[in-house]
Formats: C-alpha cells, structure tokens, sequence
C-alpha cells in the first residue's frame, strides 16, 4: 500500500459528459503528479502541483483541469469526454521536488 | 516524442537466474532515474533509483546502472524469484522549468516472467 489513494477505482460513462477523479497523496506530500496510461503506452505525464500550486504541465488536453485543495488532496477534471480518452489515470505523490513518486492504485475510465 | 525507450517487451528468466531491463534515453537534461514494478489492477510500486552522478545504485536483489554517454540504463535482478514477475518501467526526469517541476518520462514497460 502506497499510501496514495484514488477514487474511484472504475468509471464508465458516454462521449461528452464530464468526469471528476479524485486523488488523495500521502501524508505529508506536498507534490500530486496526474498520469494517464493509454492502451499500449507508458504512463504519460498530464500535470503536477504542489502545496496548491500548478508546477508543472505535461500533454494534458485542453479539455482536461487539475486543481490541489487546502488539504493537499487533488481533483482531475475531464470534460467532454471523447472514445480515446478511455484509459487508466494514476495519481502518484512525492515528499520532495525531485524523488520517488508513490502512485495509487488508479481510476480506469471507459468512455463509451 | 518517446524520450524513454525500453526496446524488449518482454522477458523470460528461470528462477535463481539474473534478470536484466535494459532503457535507453535521449534527452541529455534527464538527472534522476527510476525502476517501477507493476502488477496487473494496481499502480506502479517504486524499486530503485539512481542519480546522474552515480553509476551504480544497490539495493538486495536489485542494481541499477548507468552509462550516462550511452544514454542506457539497466536494472539487474539477482536472484530472479517467481514473484518478480510483472511489468518494469523504467522513468527519468528533468527539471521542466524555472518552476522546478519534476515530471517523470515513462517508457513503455518490459514484461518480466520469472518459471520456476
């Protein structure tokens, strides 16, 4: 157990609605890190933000958000969803700027 | 653009014997590596790592090296046991920018099964 926890663990929904992912790091980390695993691909960065700030931004869509809360957990955001948006999301967390990232255990998300 | 590129799919080792994943990389910014084990229906679990001023990092059954002019990583598995198998990803990162983010570059993964 990492100590990362994401829910939730599946999602189903159709083309154009809108998601919420859910992210919670593990105490004491400041830094959320947002990746999504698409068939047959690696983990691709999508955004990173610590202590409430954005830190860092990947290939993340347009149509996709993040946001840290006062209490470090964090929200991805994905709007008007699309078939090719269906994938696994991992949340990982990291104490210190550069690190070991520890990842949770995922959101699988079907777009249908 | 794959900046992280681990060329085998997949790997076959006999238990008690070395198992090696190899990663290339091209980006020449990457200061910092990692080795992620995976296993089906969970998140990536964090093995080992390895800064850019070292050549070696130990760790019990685990060593990682690196050939920083040849841009190739490897993670070596001594001695391979059955419940090492699973999927290894091997990750870099690089500051991304004057904000200091630390984003890590994935390769696709080499599949590891340890037979008995």
């Amino acid at each position: 157990d990492s100590g990362v926890t994401q829910t939730p663990k599946h999602l189903i929904t159709a083309t154009g609605q809108r998601v919420t992912l859910r992210c919670s790091p593990r105490s004491g980390d400041l830094s959320v890190y947002w990746y999504q695993q698409s068939l047959d691909q690696g983990l691709q960065f999508l955004i990173q933000y610590y202590n409430g700030e954005e830190r860092a931004k990947g290939n993340i869509l347009e149509r996709f958000s993040a946001q840290q809360f006062p209490d470090l957990h964090s929200e991805l955001n994905l709007s008007s969803l699309e078939l090719g948006d269906s994938a696994l999301y991992f949340c990982a967390s990291s104490g210190t700027s550069q690190g070991e990232q520890f990842f949770g255990p995922g959101t699988r998300l079907t777009v249908l | 653009d794959q900046q992280v590129k681990q060329n085998s799919p997949s790997l076959s080792v006999q238990e008690g014997r070395i198992s090696i994943l190899n990663c290339d990389y091209t980006n020449s910014m990457f200061d910092y590596f990692l080795w992620y084990k995976k296993y089906p229906a969970e998140g990536p679990t964090f093995l080992i790592s390895i800064s850019s001023i070292k050549d070696k990092n130990e760790d019990g059954r685990f060593t990682v090296f690196l050939n920083k002019s040849a841009k190739h990583l490897s993670l070596h598995i001594v001695p391979s046991q059955p419940g090492d198998s699973a999927v290894y990803f091997c990750a870099a990162s690089a500051p991304l920018d004057s904000n200091s983010g630390y984003a890590l570059n994935f390769g696709k993964g080499t599949s590891l099964l340890v037979t008995p």
